[in-house]
């Protein structure tokens, strides 16, 4: 049972124009929701985040948009660069209740910019 | 700034074999985190420590154990390895059950 899915396996675009990665989510007990960047044999880096209580947040070419009823949310990136080609993983966590915050990861989408 | 430190990076290993995979947090990080990623999978969660004491537990297998030390590194072990085990194993660190862990740069398993 996947609770938090990204079903765009792979995305590509043009350099200077707008990126935008998709991810749903199933648990309504998640609350906190993270972008994650992979380079191939590097761990995940940190990208941006938000809060349920939050619809929008942004941190220079990246935003992240999160429409709660949906379940839904998507991170922007513009203008996009080749620098950015990478995979990305929308990630979830229930940060109530204790529950340590572990990460609930999607499957990820693999961002091409062509130069 | 110092980052999430794992050993080793690459490791290969027979089946039935026994592996000890190691993970140094940031320093002042008192929580780690342990997840799995097969090849063309998301990572998954296999089990969390923080101050020492184990405080969640995820899909890990019962021929896997974990802990973290005093000096709050952590340990992996991972016995009677099967072929389905070859995954990248990642190691993440956050201080105080923080809500944004950072992760190290994995440690690739191939059970042959």
């Amino acid at each position: 049972d996947q609770q938090v899915k990204q079903n765009s396996p792979s995305l590509s675009v043009q350099e200077g124009r707008i990126s935008i990665l998709n991810c749903d989510y199933t648990n309504s007990m998640f609350d906190y929701f993270l972008w994650y960047k992979k380079y191939p044999a590097e761990g995940p880096t940190f990208l941006i985040s938000i809060s349920s209580i939050k619809d929008k947040n942004e941190d220079g070419r990246f935003t992240v948009f999160l429409n709660k009823s949906a379940k839904h949310l998507s991170l922007h990136i513009v203008p996009s660069q080749p620098g950015d080609s990478a995979v990305y993983f929308c990630a979830a966590s229930a940060t109530s209740g204790g529950s340590n915050y572990k990460l609930t990861f999607g499957k990820g989408t693999l961002l091409t910019v062509n130069p | 700034a110092a980052g999430v430190i794992q050993s080793p990076r690459h490791l290969i290993k027979e089946k039935r074999e026994t592996a000890t995979l190691k993970c140094y947090p940031i320093p002042r990080h008192d929580t780690v985190y342990w997840y799995q990623q097969g090849p063309g999978q998301d990572p998954q969660f296999l089990i969390s420590f923080y101050e020492k004491m184990q405080s969640d537990k995820g899909s890990i297998p019962d021929r896997f154990s974990a802990q973290q030390f005093s000096d709050y590194h952590s340990e992996l072990n991972m016995s009677s390895l099967e072929l389905g085990d070859s995954a990248l194993y990642f190691c993440a660190s956050s201080a105080r059950q923080g809500l944004v862990p950072s992760f190290g740069q994995g440690t690739r398993l191939t059970v042959v």
